[in-house]
């Protein structure tokens, strides 16, 4: 059974671009969430998609968006990056039979 | 506001030894919680979890301890082995809210020395 999955791995972008990042979920899961990870502030919560639709959403900017397509894969945009962009990037799926989340590896983001 | 707190940043243990990583929670409403385990270069991986109508659940060498009149919890790794070392985060989360959102700490980094 086929993980996570999360791409790109690494992404280096200039002060000011956007970028978009992919997460495709466990096959059958319909609960895709979004987090940040920094240094000293642990992983935080962005945005969490189920059947397409956003169910929550942590205290970031407007700039964070993201969304999640009929097959529950889900994509993450961050417009007008800012340094403190800078971060470790991790999708999680779970369904709704096993609580539980299940990370991908992640999206090292740096902003230049 | 941090609802989650991990204060230990950083533990190291002997191989054999007992490992006891805290996390401390402000929210009496949280019903649900978890750790996760990280690697470098890796997501977290589901290590164990609690319902906060226990006090205790064991899976193998991990067990999860909740106090709920303190709003703490800890896991407890007998005997720790040097695998073990990795990032352990602990997360909180509603789960009778209609949402998956979990609330994570902000870690504590388990060194286990041979």
């Amino acid at each position: 059974k086929a993980g996570v999955t999360q791409t790109p791995r690494y992404l280096i972008k200039t002060r000011g671009q956007q970028v978009t990042l992919s997460c495709s979920p466990i096959s059958g899961h319909r609960s895709v969430s979004w987090y940040q990870q920094t240094p000293g502030q642990g992983l935080q919560f962005l945005f969490e998609y189920f059947s397409e639709t956003q169910r929550n959403k942590g205290n970031f900017p407007g700039r964070f968006s993201g969304r999640q397509f009929s097959n529950s894969r889900s994509e993450m945009n961050v417009s007008t990056l800012e340094l403190g962009d800078s971060a470790l990037y991790l999708c999680a799926s779970s369904s709704s039979d096993n609580y539980g989340y299940t990370f991908g590896s992640g999206t090292r983001l740096t902003v230049v | 506001d941090q609802q989650v707190k991990q204060n230990s940043p950083s533990l190291s243990v002997q191989e054999g030894r007992i490992s006891i990583l805290n996390c401390d929670y402000t929210n009496s409403m949280f019903d649900y919680f978890l750790w996760y385990k990280k690697y470098p270069a890796e997501g977290p991986t589901f290590l164990i979890s609690i319902s906060s109508i226990k006090d205790k659940n064991e899976d193998g060498r991990f067990t999860v301890f909740l106090n709920k009149s303190a709003k703490h919890l800890s896991l407890h790794i007998v005997p720790s082995q040097p695998g073990d070392s990795a990032v352990y985060f602990c997360a909180a989360s509603l789960l009778n809210y209609n949402t998956d959102k979990l609330i994570f700490g902000t870690g504590t980094r388990l060194q286990v020395f041979p």
